[in-house]
């Protein structure tokens, strides 16, 4: 199984500040046949399901704001939080979907200070 | 608008069994992969189950294999996931969710949308 490990658990950014969580897996997510990995972000607001932010790494769902950027490649990837809102206080999970068991990391808390 | 709603949890004994639905509407069902995954009170997301878009393909998670089964009627736009011998480590609410892409059977998939969930507590 593959394992995805985020980093931090949790961080406080002041409203308008950057914020920077990291996703790192045990095994490549990238399909070499199509160019893609095999990642994505969520957001989870308190009581509310997740909402996919981005997939395949870096492309961002429709109507998501373009503060929310995602990056990398292979094993370790990054999701960036530019201009921090008030709004954007949620956890934040990554999801490879490369190989079943499908695995989430363990979720990042953010706050904003 | 896309949509999928759960239902069918509640509070179950420990070793008995539940099934949980998910109606789907909005989108051409067969046609997509369909999901289940979960989450403990407090606790992170856990991918559960996943079922091709004709349901020829299945996949499940290491702690509900031989336990849980996922299956689909795209007559009605149905997602189902049967859970016996239910445990305590099963409290959770649970989410269907669309595979993000109709690209191949689609197993391999984010999740887009989510349900609201369902609870299911297994408790004597």
């Amino acid at each position: 199984d593959i394992v995805v490990t985020q980093s931090p658990d949790s961080l406080a950014v002041s409203l308008g500040e950057r914020a920077t969580i990291n996703c790192k897996s045990s095994q490549s997510v990238f399909y070499s046949s199509n160019n893609k990995n095999y990642l994505a972000w969520y957001q989870q607001k308190a009581g509310q399901p997740p909402k996919v932010l981005i997939y395949w790494a870096s492309t961002r769902e429709s109507g998501v704001p373009d503060r929310f950027s995602g990056s990398g490649s292979g094993t370790d990837f990054t999701l960036t939080i530019n201009s921090l809102q008030a709004e954007d206080a949620a956890v934040y999970y990554c999801q490879q979907y490369y190989s079943s068991p499908q695995t989430f990391g363990q979720g990042t808390k953010l706050e904003i200070k | 608008q896309v949509q999928v709603v759960e239902s069918g949890g509640g509070v179950v004994q420990p070793g008995r069994s539940l099934r949980l639905s998910c109606a789907a509407s909005g989108f051409t069902f067969r046609k997509y992969g369909m999901h289940w995954a979960r989450q403990a009170p407090g606790k992170g997301l856990e991918w559960v189950a996943v079922i091709s878009h004709d349901g020829t393909n299945i996949h499940y998670g290491d702690s509900v294999k031989g336990r849980f089964t996922i299956s689909r009627d795209n007559s009605n736009n149905m997602l189902y996931l049967q859970m016996n011998s239910l445990r305590a480590e099963d409290t959770a609410v649970y989410y269907c969710g669309k595979g993000g892409t109709d690209y191949g059977s689609g197993i391999y998939n984010w999740l887009d949308p989510w349900g609201q969930g369902t609870l299911v507590v297994v408790s004597s």
